[in-house]
């Protein structure tokens, strides 16, 4: 089975652009959480999606935004790219939220803000 | 070797040796807890989870302690092989904060 698949895995803009990030999540999974993992740290929450519905926001300004789609895939979008965007973004799924159960990551994204 | 992930974020040990990780954590009413590895290049991994209503759960290689009195959250794991050099990243039930892991390095 296919596990949780990002796109694209590695990306390079420049301060101002926006960018689109791409997640499909393993089959039957109805959860997509993001995450931003700076090197070093650990993944801090961005968003996470049931059912199409937002279920949970972090500490993010409003130029994240993120949407999911009826077959469950999702994108991650960012506004007015700063340096300080450059990360990994990591997309998470599982079967009915992230909460008390495992979660399965891809791979993740890496964006740098030139 | 012995880490609390947030104050001690690397930790050495021989191949061969047990590995002890551990993770405090703040909200008391948590019902479940997680712990993740992260290779180098790689989304986190999931390991083992445990719920607030045991103390202990075993897996292959790795047990996962818990205690609720101070809020503290272990990972054990057995003849620590290379493979297990990683990033260890412990998490409570919604999971929307990680941490900033421990770094695990295995010497062969």
């Amino acid at each position: 089975d296919a596990g949780v698949t990002q796109s694209p895995t590695h990306l390079i803009k420049t301060r101002g652009q926006h960018v689109t990030l791409r997640c499909s999540p393993i089959s039957g999974h109805k959860s997509v959480s993001w995450y931003q993992q700076v090197l070093g740290q650990g993944p801090q929450f961005i968003f996470q999606y049931y059912e199409k519905e937002e279920r949970g926001r972090g500490n993010f300004p409003d130029r994240f935004s993120a949407r999911q789609f009826p077959n469950y895939s999702s994108e991650l979008n960012v506004n007015a790219l700063l340096l300080g965007d450059s990360a990994l973004y990591l997309c998470a799924s599982s079967l009915q939220g992230a909460r008390n159960q495992p979660q399965h990551f891809g791979d993740g994204t890496r964006l740098s803000i030139l | 070797g012995e880490s609390v992930g947030l104050h001690l974020p690397t930790l050495s040990v021989q191949e061969g040796d047990n590995s002890i990780i551990n993770c405090a954590y703040s909200n008391s009413a948590s019902d479940y807890f997680i712990w993740y590895k992260q290779e180098s290049g790689k989304g986190p991994q999931f390991i083992i989870d445990i719920r607030s209503n045991m103390d202990k759960r075993q897996g292959q290689r790795v047990t996962v302690l818990l205690n609720k009195t101070v809020k503290h959250l272990s990972l054990q794991i057995a003849a620590t092989q290379p493979g297990d050099s990683a990033v260890y990243f412990c998490a409570e039930e919604n999971q929307f904060y990680f941490g900033t892991g421990t770094s695990l390095t295995v010497i062969p």
